[in-house]
Order: structure tokens, then sequence, then C-alpha cells
């Protein structure tokens, strides 16, 4: 299995620009979870779905965000208008069931630049 | 709510010498724990995880760490270091596979 692919590995943008991150979950993983990685606030859960519908969500920064999953095997965190202090490393993680306990597998991760 | 607290944002250790990264978490039901590794530029990898019975856990490339409820504490562990570990190491807890909370992580250094 390729695993968890994110694109594009770098994205450098200016304010106010949009941005769109894609993510391509493990085949016949069920959920899929938006995380973001900055050195101030460590690794941060900002959404997950199940079976494409949104789960939880209460970890967006604000409404500059958006993350949508069309189908199972594709999904994408929108961020428009893009701000400086939205530079981060963003991952991309999807589950698979091992008994009662979930192990969650991450992508390479978007590294996201905003001058 | 659940928390997990990792002592030493940095740990140094000499090649072939013992590892030891502490964690201890905050959970007011039995936890999931689990460690995670990041090498740089990669997406984080399960290292071990700890659900239910035994409480020492052993995982890949020769790490453990051991569940001691009495102490709320999860520490990693490798006998003997060696260059290829020198990453960033992520303790996180969780009841449910939906809220995974990571700690701030430790980065261990190996020097020859």
């Amino acid at each position: 299995d390729a695993g968890v692919i994110q694109s594009p590995r770098h994205e450098v943008t200016e304010m106010g620009q949009e941005v769109t991150l894609r993510c391509k979950p493990i085949s016949g993983h069920d959920y899929l979870f938006w995380y973001r990685q900055t050195m101030m606030r460590g690794l941060e859960l900002l959404i997950y779905f199940n079976n494409n519908v949104p789960i939880d969500d209460s970890g967006m920064p604000e409404d500059r965000f958006s993350a949508k999953m069309p189908n199972a095997s594709f999904s994408t965190l929108k961020i428009q208008p893009s701000e400086p202090r939205d530079s981060a490393v963003y991952f991309c993680a999807s589950t698979s069931k091992l008994g009662t306990v979930y192990e969650q597998y991450f992508g390479p991760g978007t590294r996201l630049t905003v001058t | 709510a659940q928390s997990v607290t990792q002592l030493g944002s940095h740990v140094s250790v000499s090649e072939g010498a013992l590892v030891l990264l502490r964690c201890n978490y905050s959970s007011s039901v039995p936890p999931y724990l689990f460690w995670y590794v990041q090498y740089p530029n990669q997406g984080l990898q399960l290292l071990l995880k700890y659900t239910t019975g035994a409480t020492l856990v052993k995982g890949i490339n020769g790490f453990e760490a051991e569940f001691k409820k009495s102490e709320t504490s999860f520490h990693l562990t490798k006998p003997s270091a060696h260059m290829s570990d020198a990453a960033e190491y992520f303790c996180a807890v969780s009841r449910s596979f939906q809220k995974l909370v990571f700690g701030t992580g430790t980065r261990l250094l190996v020097s020859p």
C-alpha cells in the first residue's frame, strides 16, 4: 500500500491567497483526520471525518478554514484567505481498526508558508 | 479532559547508551497510550501502543514502554541508542480513536 498521500509537499503563497491541501487516505480506511503542527502549539487536531462525513470540527481555528471529503479516497483542506499565522505543517491521517483501538497512519505532511 | 506531559523538550544521549523519554498522562478513565516517532520532514509513525493487558509493551526498532497506573506514566525506553534513533518522539493519549491528544514532543539527539 502506498500509505497516506498528501499534496503538495510544500506550498508557498502570499497573504490573502486561497490555499488547498489534498489528501488521499489508505484504501479501506473509513476515518480521516487533519492535523496542524507548529512550534508554538504542537500537534493539533483540526477536524475528522467518518465515512466522508465531518464528525468533529471543533479544532478548526476559524471560518477561513474549511474541509471536505467528497468521496472515500479524497479530502481537501482549504484556507481562504490565507494569513502568515497559518504557516505550519499540515498532516492528514487515516485509521484502520485493529481490535477495538484505531491506529492512525500519517501522511508526510504539507509544509505551508504564507508570506 | 485528557492530557499528556512530556518532560524535556530535548534529550541527548551517546550512541550505545540507554534512552529514556518520559511521558505522564492525565485521564479520568483508563487510557489508551501511544508513542509516535517523527523523522525530519516526515509524518508520524507509530512506535508502540498500550490498550489493555500486559503493561510492558514492545514496539518497533527495539523500543518498549511500561504503563504504570500508580504513577500515571508511560515512559519510553531503549537499552542501546543508535544514531538512526535521532528523531522527535510524541506521546499521545486517547480513550477512543477520535481524540488523540499529543504531548509537545521530545527531540532525541544521539552523539557518536
